[in-house]
């Protein structure tokens, strides 16, 4: 009975490019929680999701930023035009049911921004 | 606007003492509180968590007591043990968004020495 899965586990991306942060929740979890940890801070909410839905997205930065969980597959977290801000610790949890209190986190995508 | 703080960055303790990390928010709709132990390079695990309606809850080594009326929560852990060394991450979620958010403190980083 596999955890959270987020891969990859470290990406680098230069400048301007493109970074795409995969989630697989726990079996049985439809609840798909985003959260961001820049250096010497907490964990910041950026958004949550159901399968197809995205039912808050009140942490997510209004540009450059998207977030999808399709029907199969993964969520995917996206950053388009990536910049040196954006290196950050970005962990997924997911939830049986919408309760903060249910979650259980992955491992987390440490992404370098150079 | 930091709505979950945690003011202490460090603790250190002597095995076998007690490690009281402590945390205070100034939300008053928040009515569920947990706290989230980190390992380096890995995802927050749920430790412990309080309703707004109870003072305190006990899991073995932990106990978190909250104070409403000043708006504050600690974590005991007795007696510490050198595998506790960890951030501790105290977290809070409320009515107005059904519980599907957490607000994170900053986190204290706990050493138990042996």
């Amino acid at each position: 009975n596999a955890g959270v899965m987020q891969n990859p586990r470290h990406l680098v991306r230069r400048r301007g490019q493109e970074a795409r942060l995969r989630c697989s929740p726990m079996k049985g979890h439809s609840h798909v929680y985003w959260y961001r940890q820049l250096p010497e801070e907490g964990l910041k909410f950026m958004v949550y999701l159901q399968k197809e839905n995205i039912i808050d997205e009140s942490g997510m930065p209004k540009e450059r930023f998207s977030a999808e969980f399709p029907k199969e597959g993964p969520s995917i977290l996206r950053i388009q035009q990536v910049v040196r801000g954006d290196s950050a610790a970005y962990f997924c949890a997911s939830s049986r049911a919408a309760y903060g209190y249910g979650y259980t986190f992955g491992s987390g995508t440490r992404l370098t921004v150079v | 606007d930091q709505q979950v703080k945690q003011n202490s960055p460090s603790l250190s303790v002597q095995e076998g003492r007690i490690s009281i990390l402590n945390c205070d928010y100034t939300n008053s709709m928040f009515d569920y509180f947990l706290w989230y132990k980190k390992y380096p390079a890995e995802g927050p695990t749920f430790l412990i968590s309080i309703s707004s309606i109870k003072d305190k809850n006990e899991d073995g080594r932990f106990t978190v007591f909250l104070n409403k009326s000043a708006k504050h929560l600690s974590l005991h852990i007795v007696p510490s043990q050198p595998g506790d060394s960890a951030v501790y991450f105290c977290a809070a979620s409320g009515q107005e968004t059904s519980g599907s958010r957490l607000t994170f403190g900053e986190g204290t980083q706990l050493t138990v020495n042996p």
